[in-house]
């Protein structure tokens, strides 16, 4: 079936550590997308590729850092920059426009919790 | 830039009952809208998108949203509810000429349908 894997669900960090959030689709889509969510605020757009070896900031970018080496795969690294970094994540996915699918897939998101 | 507005926070109501969840947006320019639906701990799932044509758009499970233009609008309704409609509910658009998952989300309507 294909879909958005993001792995892993829950994770559990120390503050000051990196962590590396995994993001892998067959959807064969051009574009990947990361958000955060938090309880009350909506989602909010961090970075954005809209195709491989190239990546855009989104609207809070700060302490995080992406990579897209691969169509199917957007790695997203919470650095110890991150001041508030315990959230949900989730990964994205859609095809240009014009194209038939014409809606972003959701992966199933990776609960991060910084102690 | 857009911004989108999900006027209540909280829906509670009664099983059969219908209900209607508000949202508006603001945009410069043309834009996709989008109402996505969330179950606890997992990703979003589209509900109904609106594109072009009729203003009018239906889900396959009941639920339709109404585009107006004039009101910068984009209500989601459904006439009679189901116990397992309750989740959290988004607004979203996403601006014309792009790709479709650079989406500006409202804020979250959490419904909770009681029996």
């Amino acid at each position: 079936d294909g879909g958005i894997t993001q792995s892993p669900k829950y994770l559990f960090r120390k503050e000051g550590q990196n962590v590396t959030l995994s993001c892998e689709q067959n959807l064969n889509h051009d574009a990947m997308y990361w958000y955060r969510q938090d309880p009350g605020q909506g989602l909010r757009l961090i970075y954005y590729s809209q195709i491989v070896n190239d990546f855009q900031k989104g609207d809070i970018a700060e302490g995080y850092s992406v990579s897209r080496e691969k169509k199917e795969s957007f790695p997203l690294t919470v650095t110890s920059a991150q001041k508030n970094p315990t959230a949900f994540y989730l990964c994205a996915s859609s095809s240009p426009r014009g194209t038939l699918d014409t809606e972003a897939f959701f992966g199933q998101g990776t609960r991060l919790t910084v102690v | 830039a857009q911004s989108v507005t999900q006027l209540d926070s909280q829906v509670p109501v009664f099983e059969e009952a219908p209900v209607e969840l508000r949202c508006n947006y603001s945009s410069s320019v043309s834009v996709y809208l989008f109402w996505y639906v969330q179950y606890p701990n997992q990703g979003l799932q589209l509900l109904l998108k609106y594109l072009s044509g009729s203003t009018l758009v239906e889900s396959i499970n009941g639920f339709e949203a109404e585009f107006n233009k004039s009101q910068t609008s984009f209500h989601l309704r459904k006439p009679s509810v189901h116990i397992s409609d309750t989740a959290e509910y988004f607004c979203a658009v996403s601006p014309g000429g792009t790709s479709y998952g650079k989406l500006t989300f409202g804020q979250g309507t959490i419904l909770t349908v009681h029996p």
